[in-house]
């Protein structure tokens, strides 16, 4: 399994401003992942955070709003910036590592929720 | 393509009594698929996952799913319910077997557990 930080928890933020959300692993992972799951909807993928070189990017979602570090295989930020209320959402960091069975797995941090006024 | 359609947004069962928790998809390809459960406030839980072995997967606290490919389905059941399962409740499919590296979710099922 994988043991998945994510700081601050939550934040109340003014529009217009930016947060940076961590994710810290307790094992080195090839593979993490951001997700944005918006008040009473499912999950959406963000981006595949890719340790050196440039995130992977899901339709809809650009760099320039959502920057990401992956400095290392056990560590990643998020970057919302100019936030309007909209990006009012839980974001979640996930990896993917293989359980007893072979198989792959994906397990999920528990999140940062973010109010934007 | 791959795709996922939870067919309830909300079930409403009483204690003791069973659950089911329906689940269509839709894959290019052989899929693995996963039932997640979210509790307030809390992150995601894998409950179980279907990758190609056995189409009857058995998973935590009492929950099993079935294989169906004939009716692309995957749904949920748990012969007795508890409070305790109160959650939210997320379908997912993945393409590929093994290398489950993106994931397509559902819209959820909010499961009421009343006395």
């Amino acid at each position: 399994s994988a043991v998945i930080s994510q700081k601050p928890s939550r934040d109340i933020c003014q529009r217009g401003t930016s947060l940076t959300i961590q994710c810290q692993v307790d094992s080195q992972v090839t593979m993490m992942f951001w997700y944005r799951q918006q008040p009473g909807q499912s999950l959406t993928l963000i981006a595949t955070a890719n340790q050196g070189s440039e995130a992977t990017y899901e339709s809809g979602f650009v760099i320039d709003k959502f920057p990401i570090s992956r400095p290392n295989l056990t560590f990643s930020t998020l970057t919302v910036s100019n936030m309007s209320p909209e990006d009012s959402s839980i974001y979640l960091c996930s990896v993917l590592k293989i359980a007893g069975d072979g198989y792959n797995e994906q397990f999920f941090g528990p999140g940062t929720r973010l109010t934007v006024l | 393509a791959q795709s996922v359609t939870q067919l309830d947004s909300h079930v409403s069962v009483s204690e003791g009594t069973p659950v089911l928790l329906r689940c269509n998809y839709s894959s290019s390809y052989s899929p693995s698929l996963f039932w997640y459960v979210q509790h307030p406030n809390k992150g995601l839980q894998l409950l179980l996952k279907y990758t190609s072995a056995a189409t009857l997967v058995k998973g935590i606290n009492g929950f099993e799913a079935e294989f169906k490919k004939s009716e692309t389905s995957f749904h949920l059941t748990k012969p007795s319910a508890h409070m305790s399962d109160a959650a939210e409740y997320f379908c997912v499919v993945s393409s590929t077997t093994g290398t489950a590296s993106k994931l397509t979710f559902g819209t959820g099922t909010r499961l009421q557990v009343t006395l």
